[in-house]
């Protein structure tokens, strides 16, 4: 089974900031990895697959990168909507995993 | 746009059993595999199971292989998760999701809660 890490558990940043999230596998997953926001009693909502698309609907604040163990996502700029909990998830080979999360909340 | 409705949760005691259900509308259900995923509470996001969209390949986490089973009725539009033997760790809210391109999941249902508890 493939593991995924997020770091940091959390973040406390202002609107405005730039946020960095990070997701490392146990090992290589290609492209083959997706971010989620998920916010409080609401299911999550894909944000990037294939390391570095944006989905449909996703503002261009959010970009993706990374490939192998090693990926990113960023939130050029965060608005007030944007402090939510994010996982990365791959599916390389079953099962597919998710990350434990990180935290974006407000400073 | 896509929809996707679970029910079918609810309190059961540990060692019986349960069925959940998801019904599928505004897309092509018969062109896509279907995932189960579930959250307990306070918790990450834990995958339990896929299913093709012909239903030909079945993939269970370790978890729950040997207690759940996936199912779908492609004329009824409608995904199933039979749950047996529960212990209180299925404790969770459990969430339909739309595969796409088996690589990831490009759309959630609200989700159903499932509690297991003497």
């Amino acid at each position: 089974e493939i593991v995924l890490t997020q770091s940091p558990a959390t973040l406390s940043l202002s609107p405005g900031e730039r946020a960095t999230l990070s997701c490392r596998a146990s090992q290589s997953v290609s492209s083959y990895l997706a971010w989620y926001q998920q916010k409080p009693g609401q299911a999550p909502r894909l944000l990037i697959y294939d390391a570095s698309n944006r989905a449909t609907g996703i503002p261009v604040r959010f970009s993706g990168s990374g490939s192998g163990t090693d990926f990113t996502l960023t939130i050029s700029s965060l608005e007030p909507e944007d402090f939510a909990v994010y996982y990365c998830q791959q599916r390389i080979n079953w099962p597919l995993t998710f990350g434990g999360g990180t935290k974006v909340e407000i400073k | 746009q896509v929809q996707l409705v679970e029910s079918g949760g609810g309190v059961v005691q540990p060692g019986r059993s349960l069925r959940l259900s998801c019904a599928a509308s505004r897309f092509t259900f018969s062109n896509h595999g279907m995932h189960w995923v579930r959250q307990a509470p306070g918790k990450g996001l834990e995958w339990v199971a896929v299913i093709w969209y012909d239903g030909s390949n079945k993939y269970y986490a370790d978890s729950v292989k040997g207690r759940f089973t996936i199912s779908r009725d492609n004329s009824k539009n409608t995904l199933d998760l039979q749950m047996n033997s529960l212990r209180t760790e299925d404790s969770a809210v459990y969430y339909c999701a739309r595969d796409r391109a088996s690589t990831h999941i490009d759309h959630w249902g609200q989700g159903t809660l499932v509690i297991v508890s003497s």
